[in-house]
């Protein structure tokens, strides 16, 4: 059984450029949740994807987008990247029902660095 | 407004010795409480969790205790080993039931002396 994987490990961008981040969930996982950690602080929830929905959003600005695809992979995009914005990017997946919070599964993160 | 609130940043203990993580919330709203593990260069890894029905839960040597009334949570874990050494984040959410929002605590810094 493969994990969450997340691609790439590091990126460095410039103010105003835009990136995409990609995640791929665990075998048997139809749910995507992504998170931004900065440093000295507990991850921050950007917003949730299930079968390929919006299924809740933090409180993240509308430059921050994802999709999920029908294979369950998941996509986050950031346009006009601010400096505030570097931070390591968490992707987690888990089974949700839709009467059921399963276990999130986080895979080992993307860091952003915004210069 | 942080709703979920680890206080000591860090904490030592010997090896072999019990090791008492403490987490409080604010959010009477929350029912599901977990526990992640982090080491360096790692995402985050799923420990236990405890449902507000229940003010205890087991597995190995982790033990997690709820005090609803008190708002606060708590992981236990004996004996601690040097391998424990990581930063620990509790976590909670709230319904509806299907969507998994987790709001995190800062952390707290643990580290297991041989």
């Amino acid at each position: 059984e493969t994990g969450v994987t997340q691609s790439p490990t590091h990126l460095i961008k410039t103010r105003g450029q835009q990136v995409t981040l990609r995640c791929s969930s665990q075998s048997g996982h139809n749910t995507v949740s992504w998170y931004q950690q900065a440093l000295g602080q507990g991850p921050q929830f950007i917003f949730q994807y299930y079968r390929e929905e919006e299924n809740g959003r933090g409180n993240f600005p509308p430059r921050f987008s994802g999709l999920q695809f029908p294979n369950y992979s998941s996509e986050l995009n950031v346009n006009a990247l601010e400096l505030d914005d570097s931070a390591l990017y968490l992707c987690a997946s888990s089974s949700n029902t839709p009467f059921m919070r399963e276990t999130q599964y986080f895979g080992p993160g993307t860091r952003l660095l915004v210069l | 407004d942080q709703q979920v609130k680890q206080n000591s940043p860090s904490l030592s203990v010997q090896e072999g010795r019990i090791s008492i993580l403490n987490c409080d919330y604010t959010n009477s709203m929350f029912d599901y409480f977990l526990w992640y593990k982090k080491y360096p260069a790692e995402g985050p890894t799923f420990l236990i969790s405890i449902s507000s029905i229940k003010d205890k839960n087991e597995d190995g040597r982790f033990t997690v205790f709820l005090n609803k009334s008190a708002k606060h949570l708590s992981l236990h874990i004996v004996p601690s080993q040097p391998g424990d050494s990581a930063v620990y984040f509790c976590a909670a959410s709230a319904p509806p039931s299907n969507t998994g929002k987790l709001i995190f605590g800062q952390g707290t810094t643990l580290q297991v002396k041989p």
